[in-house]
């Protein structure tokens, strides 16, 4: 069974740092990329970023909103994703969530549960 | 950026009633298009991706049609679990897009 769990939110102050991890199970982790989304309260999805798979270099891409601050990255020995966050404002409070993204049409296939981040002073 | 726009924002519709929602693109995306149910306080969901291809366990009732800019997903007989949100997006390129989304409620 395909498993995505977020873990690491929480509260905390506008312009301090904060890393999600997404651990993964019952798939082959090195075949996926891996994608974040985020939702803010009673609002729609929002696209956050992703990392590619080795054999494609591992390269990763941004939403504008978030590059520069924001970096994904990837532990195929612990088949884990993070998410970095840095320099947080209050925008950024939102439920984040992990998912695997087939290569067949770039489809996120399978989510994870979520995990709250709320930015606040 | 790739612009999506779902319409309508949001319809009243009885069980059993046939449901189509509509998704448009700013520019073509090819069959790039992907339909996502959400219920409230739960993660989304795959329901249709490639424009057109059930996704693995969705119910037949649901359906997606549509290539280029302009695309529909079905509801044929809408049961008491499809009141939800339902959000189109684009993968045809970086951003990934996706529609403002369509609540489904009961009438």
């Amino acid at each position: 069974e395909v498993q995505l769990v977020e873990s690491g939110g929480g509260l905390l102050k506008p312009g301090r740092s904060l890393r999600l991890s997404c651990t993964a199970s019952g798939f082959t982790f090195t075949d996926y990329a891996l994608s974040w989304f985020r939702q803010s309260p009673g609002k729609g999805l929002e696209w956050v970023g992703f990392i590619r798979i080795e054999a494609y270099g591992g390269t990763t891409e941004y939403a504008a909103s978030v590059k520069g601050r924001f970096t994904i990255s990837r532990d195929d020995s612990k088949n884990i994703a993070y998410l970095e966050m840095n320099s947080l404002k209050t925008e950024d409070t939102a439920i984040y969530y992990c998912t695997r993204e087939h290569s067949y049409g770039y489809r996120s296939d399978y989510w994870g549960q979520g995990t709250l981040v709320t930015v606040s002073s | 950026d790739i612009q999506m726009t779902q319409s309508p924002s949001s319809l009243s519709a009885s069980i059993g009633d046939r449901v189509t929602i509509t998704c448009r693109a700013s520019q073509s995306i090819g069959s790039y298009l992907n339909w996502y149910q959400q219920t409230p306080g739960k993660a989304p969901k795959l329901l249709i991706y490639a424009a057109t291809r059930l996704f693995s366990g969705v119910p037949s009732r649901f359906s997606g049609s549509g290539s280029g800019t302009d695309f529909t997903l079905t509801i044929s007989s809408l049961q008491p679990e499809d009141f939800a949100t339902y959000y189109c997006q684009q993968t045809y390129s970086v951003p990934r897009t996706f529609g403002q989304g369509t609540t489904v409620a009961i009438k």
